[in-house]
């Protein structure tokens, strides 16, 4: 079946600093693939998608690129604010389903 | 701005009891989407319906949990002597079923269920 591991947080970066949230996928065929955000005390919104290989995603500052080589689809921002602190899931739609399959999500801190 | 809403928010309730949710999609959206989400773990799919059809159901969805889409609109998701275990968030989502946000679903704020 489909699955989604991605890294576990807390992340805890500067302002400023460069972030890397790296996720893989396993999946039949070709999924479209996401990320999600839920800000504190907010619900989950879709920060940025892909629905085949070699996509750019790109949403207020984040980047992901869909490399079916590798199977992932790692989340990039060149300068994290303070307002970034959230948490961050990856997440696949594929196989012909409807569902989307979520990772754990991943906790990030942006200290000032 | 008129996005997907959940009632009732918040729900206290005792094992063993009876507990019913309330989900209203985005009014042009005929895709409804029901997952649960626990502490520290991401959402976890439930099942989907397409207008009235309830087309996909998960392993999760055992018998003590049903769920309606009688018109096509709204949703409804009760669970029947509820469990501790039960105890988590219950998220709904919608989406058009054409055009190009087809592959995006839209959350509404969830209703957090807590047993005890």
């Amino acid at each position: 079946g489909n699955s989604v591991t991605q890294m576990e947080g807390p992340v805890t970066l500067s302002e400023e600093a460069f972030l890397t949230i790296n996720c893989t996928y396993t999946a039949t065929g070709y999924p479209s693939l996401f990320w999600y955000v839920q800000y504190p005390g907010e619900g989950l919104q879709l920060l940025l998608k892909a629905t085949k290989a070699d996509d750019k995603g790109s949403n207020k500052g984040f980047e992901a690129t869909y490399r079916k080589e590798t199977t992932s689809f790692h989340l990039e921002k060149g300068s994290v604010q303070v307002s970034d602190s959230a948490v961050y899931f990856c997440a696949l739609k594929g196989g012909g389903y409807q569902k989307v399959t979520f990772g754990i999500g991943t906790k990030l801190q942006v200290i000032p | 701005d008129t996005g997907v809403s959940q009632n009732p928010r918040h729900k206290i309730t005792k094992r063993g009891q009876n507990v019913t949710f309330r989900c209203d999609p985005i009014s042009e959206h005929n895709r409804l989407y029901w997952y649960r989400q626990t502490l520290g773990q991401g959402p976890e799919f439930l099942t989907y319906f397409q207008n009235e059809a309830q087309l996909e159901k998960s392993r999760l969805l055992s018998d003590r949990f049903s769920a309606e889409r009688p018109k096509g609109s709204f949703s409804t998701l009760e669970i029947q002597r509820t469990e501790q275990g039960d105890s988590a968030m219950y998220l709904c989502a919608s989406s058009p079923s054409g055009g190009g946000n087809q592959e995006t679903q839209y959350f509404g704020p969830g209703t957090r269920l807590l047993v005890l």
